[in-house]
């Protein structure tokens, strides 16, 4: 196990609603990225936090939101889920160093209908 | 932009036998490169990396990987394959320039291995 830890593991929302995942870094790791896995295909990159701040983000529109807490937790929220949406959600952490690797949670599996 | 090809949907490998997933790679730049294996409905499993140096890198569970700049590729290899070793991988990449983390991944590599 990683030590990244992410809540829930299963949820279920109806398109409109909003949806609010969380992420627990592993110890020591300061920077958090967010990928959105649909089925059958690789993680796609949502955006990356460091110091509480958003420092990069990857093709999603501005209804993909999220925050980092002073421990480096973090949340991903989402506004006005459509279907497509449904997909496992990755939390990683990482050092803010570039030649290291980010440890992935279980992630949250989204099923929007 | 960055982007990774797994040109191989499935791999089918009896056990014992060695095993190779490919992976090709397009970045600018130099590149850092990372096999991670998921197994189902879990989150992914770091293996191994390349930064820089040795072109042959040595990861987690046996698994090598070889990186190959003229071929702009990084290959997955183990010597012997398990029943274990069944499970989904993907390589991925990020620049080496570059203020945060964004990697890239392939669409991933079913690895199948027959008892």
């Amino acid at each position: 196990e990683t030590g990244v830890t992410q809540s829930p593991t299963h949820l279920i929302k109806t398109r409109g609603q909003q949806v609010t995942l969380r992420c627990s870094s592993q110890s020591g790791h300061n920077t958090v990225s967010w990928y959105q896995q649909a089925l059958g295909q690789g993680p796609q990159f949502i955006f990356q936090y460091y110091r509480e701040e958003e420092n990069g983000r990857g093709n999603f529109p501005p209804r993909f939101s999220g925050l980092q807490f002073p421990n480096y937790s973090s949340e991903l929220n989402v506004n006005a889920l459509e279907l497509d949406d449904s997909a496992l959600y990755l939390c990683a952490s990482s050092l803010a160093t570039r030649n290291t690797e980010a440890f992935f949670g279980q992630g949250t599996r989204l099923t929007v209908v | 932009a960055q982007s990774v090809a797994q040109p191989e949907d499935q791999v089918n490998v009896a056990e014992g036998n060695p095993l190779t997933v490919k992976c090709t790679y397009s970045v600018s730049g130099n590149p850092y490169l990372f096999w991670y294996v998921q197994y189902p409905n879990r989150g992914l499993q770091f293996l191994l990396k390349y930064i820089t140096g040795d072109n042959l890198v040595k990861g987690s569970y046996g698994f090598e990987a070889e990186f190959n700049k003229s071929q702009t590729s990084f290959h997955l290899k183990k010597p012997s394959a398990l029943v274990s070793d069944s499970a989904l991988y993907f390589c991925a990449v990020r620049p080496f320039e570059g203020g945060y983390q964004k990697v890239t991944f392939g669409t991933g590599t079913k690895l199948q291995v027959i008892p």
